[in-house]
């Protein structure tokens, strides 16, 4: 079974540009997340879709981050501006059901802002 | 609200010598729990899960914790830690009755092990 694909793995942008991350999570699950790690830090949820609607999105900082997940499989995550504090590792993960876990994770991206 | 705390942030051992990383939670409903690791510059793996079956939850790499809710923790142990045990790990929560199964992270231990 494949697992959670994320890309790219690595991006370095400056303060100010924008920054598009994306996840096909493991086929067939329902719930997808985004988490924001920052370094020495628990990964913090930033939006859970089930299918292509938002479950939870009460973290995200809707000012300059946005996600998607049009038809219920892949999805993007936005950042527009970036700031300095947006440097962190973004995982995405999936899970079958939302209500009992656990969440399959992908590699993560790894962004500096600079 | 549901909520992790890890007791210690970095916990040191010997190879060969037990491991106890210390999870307690809150949660106002029947909660699911997680013990997840992280290699460096790896992703987040799932180590066990306890979701209201046995309380004694064996996982892999010969982990396993035990949830007790009168005292509400889920601790991890490991009988004899190995030199490939060292990285981040993170208990995680989740409420059943929640309607949207938000997974809540502790702030992660580092476990170190020396040889």
């Amino acid at each position: 079974e494949a697992g959670v694909a994320q890309s790219p793995r690595y991006k370095i942008i400056e303060k100010r540009q924008s920054v598009a991350f994306w996840c096909n999570p493991i086929s067939g699950h329902a719930t997808l997340y985004w988490y924001q790690q920052i370094l020495g830090q628990g990964p913090k949820l930033l939006i859970q879709f089930q299918n292509n609607g938002v479950v939870d999105d009460s973290q995200l900082p809707k000012d300059r981050f946005s996600a998607e997940r049009l038809k219920g499989v892949d999805s993007t995550l936005k950042i527009q501006p970036a700031k300095l504090e947006d440097s962190a590792v973004y995982l995405c993960a999936s899970s079958p059901r939302r209500d009992r876990g656990p969440a399959f994770f992908g590699q993560g991206t790894r962004l500096t802002v600079v | 609200a549901q909520s992790v705390t890890q007791l210690d942030s970095h916990v040191s051992v010997s190879e060969g010598t037990p491991v106890l990383l210390r999870c307690n939670y809150s949660s106002s409903y029947s909660p699911s729990l997680f013990w997840y690791v992280q290699h460096p510059n790896k992703g987040l793996q799932l180590l066990l899960k306890y979701t209201s079956a046995a309380t004694l939850v064996k996982g892999i790499n010969g982990f396993e914790a035990e949830f007790k809710k009168s005292e509400t923790s889920f601790h991890l142990t490991k009988p004899s830690a190995h030199m490939s045990d060292a990285a981040e790990y993170f208990c995680v929560v989740s409420e059943v009755s929640s309607n949207t199964g938000k997974l809540i992270f502790g702030q992660g231990t580092t476990l170190q092990v020396k040889p």
